[in-house]
């Protein structure tokens, strides 16, 4: 089966530019989704695809993906960014699905 | 706007079955070409999926939990649910139902349900 690797933590000033990865074997043919979940709450969408924002996620974020790597990034980061990203994406057996270990976004 | 809500125990014992019901509103699970899905969340850690399902039978599986899991669907109540037997402490977590859009290049689980946390203990 295949593993997604993201890193643990990452931070970002205010108002600035964030790039959170997700890595797998498998990004080289599917595509990665991307979860947004705050403290409590149930995850949310807020990626898909080549680069496909779900109705009501703001333009801030936006999503690619290059050999193994898929990626979120967050243009001007606001404070209500803070929260838990997810990637997720369909196993090489095309079978299952699998979810990286999640990223902690602290917004400075 | 579709919604997804998650209901049963709260409390399960060791070696039981651990049953939950996924009710869809706002939407129909028979008129769709969505699969339904369920998710989990142990306390702290990361999210894992466990089965999906369309609503006339095509069916995937973790294979990690596949010995223990039946994922069914209900389109005269507009419900899916999941039944996990032989349960550990192990399978304490948040069980989350979502919608869940299945295409070659392109997966994702859309929207979810709140979540309900199931304890396993005696």
């Amino acid at each position: 089966s295949s593993e997604l690797t993201q890193d643990p933590a990452v931070s970002v000033a205010l108002g600035q530019t964030v790039r959170i990865t997700c890595q797998g074997d498998s990004l080289r043919s599917y595509y990665a989704s991307w979860y947004q979940q705050k403290a409590g709450q149930a995850p949310v969408l807020v990626m898909s695809g080549q680069n496909k924002r779900p109705s009501g996620i703001p333009d801030r974020f936006s999503g690619s993906s290059s050999g193994d790597t898929a990626s979120l990034t967050i243009t001007g980061t606001q404070a209500e960014d803070e929260a838990d990203y997810y990637c997720s994406f369909r196993d090489s057996s095309a079978k299952h699905w699998v979810f990286g270990g999640g990223t902690k976004l602290t917004v400075l | 706007q579709l919604q997804l809500q998650e209901s049963g125990p709260g409390l399960v014992k060791p070696s039981e079955t651990l049953s939950l019901t996924c009710t869809v509103s706002r939407g129909s699970i028979g008129r769709s070409n969505f699969y339904w899905g369920w998710i989990r969340q142990p306390p702290g850690k990361s999210l894992e999926w466990i089965a999906s399902k369309y609503y006339s039978g095509d069916t995937y599986y973790n294979p990690s939990l596949k010995s223990r899991v039946t994922i069914s669907v209900d389109t005269s109540k507009n419900q899916f649910s999941l039944k996990l037997n032989s349960v550990t402490a192990a399978d304490t977590s948040v069980y989350y139902c979502a919608r869940h859009y299945i295409n070659y290049e392109d997966n994702w689980f859309d929207p979810w349900g709140q979540g309900t946390l199931v304890t396993v203990s005696s």
